[in-house]
């Protein structure tokens, strides 16, 4: 069963604006990262955060978890067509095996 | 370096079929993972093996099966197969220990008929 639910489902907007995606999750967790996932291919893993960690940057991207609403949101600044991509939130849990737990995704699409 | 590589890309069976799918890791990377992506879903996690023991399975019925080489390699095994196993199925390497990211490769599209 997927642990994650991303909204929203589809995002389209302009090239140069930015985009925001938001996750949560149930359960108690060891981190929580963020994939794309260009049409076919596999997943590229973006970014990890830590549970205790509440802010995290890499290059135009930014992450913030919050474990007390068990929720996350990812923001692409200044948005590019190559964006145009599936995003899926993914939280890490150990038990014995080290799996991680995808939300369904959201599609997002950059028009230029 | 390679990333994951796996095979093959695509494949076609039919019902009551089996395949065996295959995944190479990156250099290193003693930890692998299988995961199933049915079209507009996220994966779902099915496997992991580490220095070629299981370390855990998702809730996947026993006609799945994996294994582990000596080098890491890795083989997923799908028997009695369902036109629901339609999917792409995706091998993923990690360095060992927690707060790792997970390395995907590009996945097998499997079909059944």
């Amino acid at each position: 069963s997927q642990q994650g639910e991303e909204d929203p489902q589809a995002l389209s907007i302009q090239e140069g604006e930015n985009a925001t995606m938001n996750c949560s999750y149930k359960t108690s967790i060891n981190n929580l990262q963020w994939y794309r996932q260009n049409s076919g291919r596999g997943l590229v893993h973006l970014i990890l955060i830590r549970s205790n960690e509440r802010e995290k940057h890499s290059g135009r991207l930014r992450v913030t978890l919050d474990t007390s609403k068990k929720s996350s949101s990812l923001l692409i600044t200044a948005s590019r067509a190559a964006d145009t991509a599936s995003y899926f939130c993914a939280t890490e849990i150990i038990q014995g095996a080290q799996k991680l737990v995808f939300g369904q995704g959201t599609r997002l699409t950059i028009n230029p | 370096d390679a990333g994951v590589t796996q095979s093959p890309t695509h494949l076609i069976k039919t019902r009551g079929q089996h395949v065996t799918l295959r995944c190479s890791p990156i250099s290193g990377h003693k930890s692998v993972s299988w995961y199933q992506q049915v079209l507009g879903q996220g994966p779902q996690f099915i496997f992991q093996y580490y220095e070629k023991e299981e370390r855990g399975r998702g809730n996947f019925p026993d006609r799945f099966s994996a294994r582990q080489f000596p080098n890491y390699s890795s083989e997923l095994n799908v028997n009695a197969l369902l036109l629901g196993d339609s999917a792409l199925y995706l091998c993923a390497s990690s360095l060992a220990g927690g707060h790792q990211p997970q390395h995907f490769g590009d996945g097998t599209r499997l079909s059944i008929l």
